[in-house]
């Protein structure tokens, strides 16, 4: 089967950068990926790696390595509203597809 | 549309009533997904169709709940007679391949609020 962990809630001030990992046990799976949900709002998708190695769209990096079990979410320049819980995800290749959520990091940005 | 469409936003209902929960995804995708979600939870996996197929169903809690799906378009989400538990943002997401870029679009959820 397949399970992901993360922490369940990390705090930093505005303009830190901060680090949110991702450990997980699966037999197979195509790309891990990122999603961030604000209070009351629809999970959105952040980034995703296929392959190894650091993938960077704006203030956020992503982080994978397949040989390690593990990923990152690097969110650096942290503003206020980056303030929402953040969870990888894995799309498993032996369940047809099924994509697999952790169970969310809540980020609180102080001022 | 634009994006994945629920219905209703909001649902108020009585114990041992069935509620039916609607998704529209986007137009093009093949995979659509149903997760639960409890307050201050995390995403629970309910059902998984490619096309109007289920792979897999091991989500679903108990067999009050049944999903299908026309094609590769609507999805209805049916729980019979409903329990105070079964209270939760009820989302649906869908994606365009199976594969591929890993991005999932979801909507803004149906609230489920059995009393």
């Amino acid at each position: 089967g397949q399970s992901l962990e993360q922490p369940s809630e990390v705090t930093a001030v505005e303009g830190a950068i901060v680090q949110i990992n991702c450990t997980y046990q699966t037999s197979g799976f195509y790309g891990l990926s990122w999603y961030q949900q604000h209070d009351g709002g629809a999970p959105t998708f952040l980034s995703y790696n296929a392959l190894d190695g650091l993938e960077e769209t704006g203030r956020f990096s992503s982080f994978l390595s397949r040989s390690d079990s593990y990923g990152y979410l690097l969110l650096q320049e942290l503003q206020m509203k980056d303030s929402a819980s953040y969870f990888c995800a894995v799309r498993a290749v032996n369940q047809g597809g099924k994509l697999i959520f952790g169970q969310g990091t809540e980020l609180s940005v102080k001022p | 549309g634009a994006g994945v469409s629920q219905s209703p936003s909001n649902k108020v209902t009585e114990k041992g009533k069935d509620v039916e929960l609607r998704c529209d995804p986007i137009s093009g995708h093949t995979a659509l997904y149903w997760y639960r979600q409890r307050l201050g939870q995390g995403l629970e996996f309910l059902i998984y169709f490619q096309g109007n197929s289920a792979p897999d169903k091991s989500g679903l809690p108990s067999d009050r709940f049944s999903a299908e799906r026309t094609g590769e378009s609507v999805s209805t989400l049916t729980i019979q007679r409903t329990q105070q538990e079964d209270s939760a943002v009820y989302l649906c997401a869908s994606s365009p391949q199976l594969e591929g870029g890993g991005q999932a679009f979801f909507g803004q959820g149906t609230r489920l609020t059995v009393v």
